[in-house]
């Protein structure tokens, strides 16, 4: 089975700190996301990567960057943490296939920010 | 851009009863629509999808038809059981610049009563 890892299940920082969040993904998938997922407002794209090095911005870019330095792994920094920023972060990725469009999420990564 | 829209929860539903799940979207080109569900404490995972107009996906006895003419892709079941409890995202992936991007809805909670 297709495995997406997040590094941590919990997470609490505090205001202005900067947040790694990690992501590694098993099946050799080309395109890679990471979305925010807040209550009233489902899943909001934040950033996706189709190639290693590779990143597009999604609806929410603000405040958030991104990494992909190796295919495999795909990692949303927050530069400098803020209150708003409490969520949860999933992970996904997907293989360039016509015939098989499917994402394979992590099990997200709750952040709090105090 | 394309858009999700789906009916707001929270659903409750008594056990053996039939669920609709209202989902319309809105895309320049050809999406593929997908149902996801996530479970209380797990990530998303995909439930059924279709790819085509007129296509109708099924999984563990939800359906869903895309309907072109209508933007439309309902999510059904005839008799829910305890065991769907769980938030349902409906999803269309867009193809358009190459790349695979899925845009999400907010999500419907269901609760099903024994």
């Amino acid at each position: 089975d297709v495995k997406v890892t997040q590094s941590s299940r919990y997470l609490v920082k505090r205001t202005g700190e900067k947040v790694f969040l990690e992501c590694v993904q098993d099946m050799d998938h080309e395109n890679m996301f990471w979305y925010r997922q807040d209550p009233g407002l489902g899943l909001r794209l934040i950033y996706f990567s189709y190639d290693v090095k590779m990143k597009e911005k999604g609806d929410i870019p603000e405040g958030y960057s991104v990494s992909r330095e190796k295919k495999e792994r795909f990692s949303l920094i927050l530069e400098s943490a803020s209150t708003n920023q409490t969520s949860m972060y999933l992970c996904a990725s997907s293989p360039v296939s016509a015939t098989n469009e499917k994402l394979f999420f992590g099990s997200g990564t709750q952040l709090s920010v105090l | 851009g394309d858009s999700v829209t789906q009916m707001e929860g929270p659903v409750t539903l008594s056990e053996e009863a039939c669920l609709t799940i209202n989902c319309t979207y809105t895309a320049t080109g050809y999406p593929s629509l997908f149902w996801y569900v996530q479970y209380p404490g797990e990530g998303l995972q995909l439930l059924l999808k279709a790819t085509k107009a007129d296509d109708k996906g099924s999984n563990k006895g939800f359906e869903a038809t895309y309907r072109k003419e209508t933007t439309s892709f309902h999510l059904e079941k005839g008799s829910v059981q305890v065991s769907d409890s769980a938030v349902y995202f409906c999803a269309l992936s867009d193809r358009s610049s190459g790349t695979y991007k899925y845009i999400f809805g907010t999500g419907t909670r269901l609760k099903v009563l024994a």
